[in-house]
């Protein structure tokens, strides 16, 4: 079945600098990759997603890259500030039924 | 857009009793929902697949007899958690895929429960 890993579990970035969160992910057959970020206490909110017949996607600071050869995707946020700091999951999927999910990314600002 | 209504958003309960969590779609049907749970810093894990009209499939691990799952309409499923101990204490988050075959996934606002 599919196995996603995410790294780093932490990530600690100075406010305005940009964060790079990975995630891998093991069947070739997997076809949607969204990102989801949780605040403390409240429920993941999606932030961006791709599908495998896109290599990149960007909204605002926000952006996804996907490389279906060596199956891996990656979350770029550039120029972060403070409310970017929460935990960030990524996941894959390949019948748009069930997600699995990476292990999470905890995300710090520092000011 | 799709929403996910899950209630109540937190529980105290005593050990030994019933918990039970609703989780409805509101403006649209889903014959499949999702039950997670969540304990502290960590990820989400799949407890069960909830189907519109037939049994959950639980995942390895979690007993189907003490986490009772209902899936009676289109719109609802609940989540029961049968005689409740300490260590069942976590947040419960239920979700759903929106109509469509590109709609993403919507998260109710998750339970907290706590078992004295």
């Amino acid at each position: 079945g599919e196995n996603v890993e995410q790294h780093p579990s932490t990530l600690s970035v100075q406010e305005g600098d940009s964060a790079v969160i990975k995630c891998t992910y093991s069947d070739s057959a997997s076809n949607y990759f969204p990102w989801y970020k949780q605040e403390l206490g409240k429920r993941p909110q999606l932030i961006i997603d791709i599908r495998s017949n896109v290599g990149e996607k960007k909204d605002q600071r926000i952006a996804v890259t996907l490389n279906k050869t060596a199956k891996h995707f990656s979350l770029h946020i550039t120029e972060t500030q403070p409310e970017d700091s929460a935990v960030y999951f990524c996941a894959a999927s390949y019948s748009n039924y069930q997600l699995i999910w990476g292990a999470g990314t905890k995300l710090i600002i520092k000011p | 857009g799709a929403v996910v209504s899950q209630h109540p958003s937190w529980v105290i309960c005593k050990s030994g009793t019933s918990v039970k969590i609703e989780c409805r779609s509101l403006d649209f049907q889903a014959t499949t929902m999702f039950w997670y749970r969540q304990f502290p810093k960590q990820s989400l894990m799949l407890m069960a697949t909830s189907n519109e009209g037939s049994k959950a499939t639980y995942e390895q691990g979690v007993e189907k007899d003490k986490f009772l799952i209902n899936h009676a309409s289109l719109t609802l499923s609940t989540l029961t958690v049968t005689s409740a101990h300490p260590e069942d204490s976590s947040f419960y988050i239920c979700s759903a895929f929106g109509q469509g075959d590109n709609s993403p996934l919507h998260f109710g606002n998750g339970t907290r429960l706590t078992v004295t």
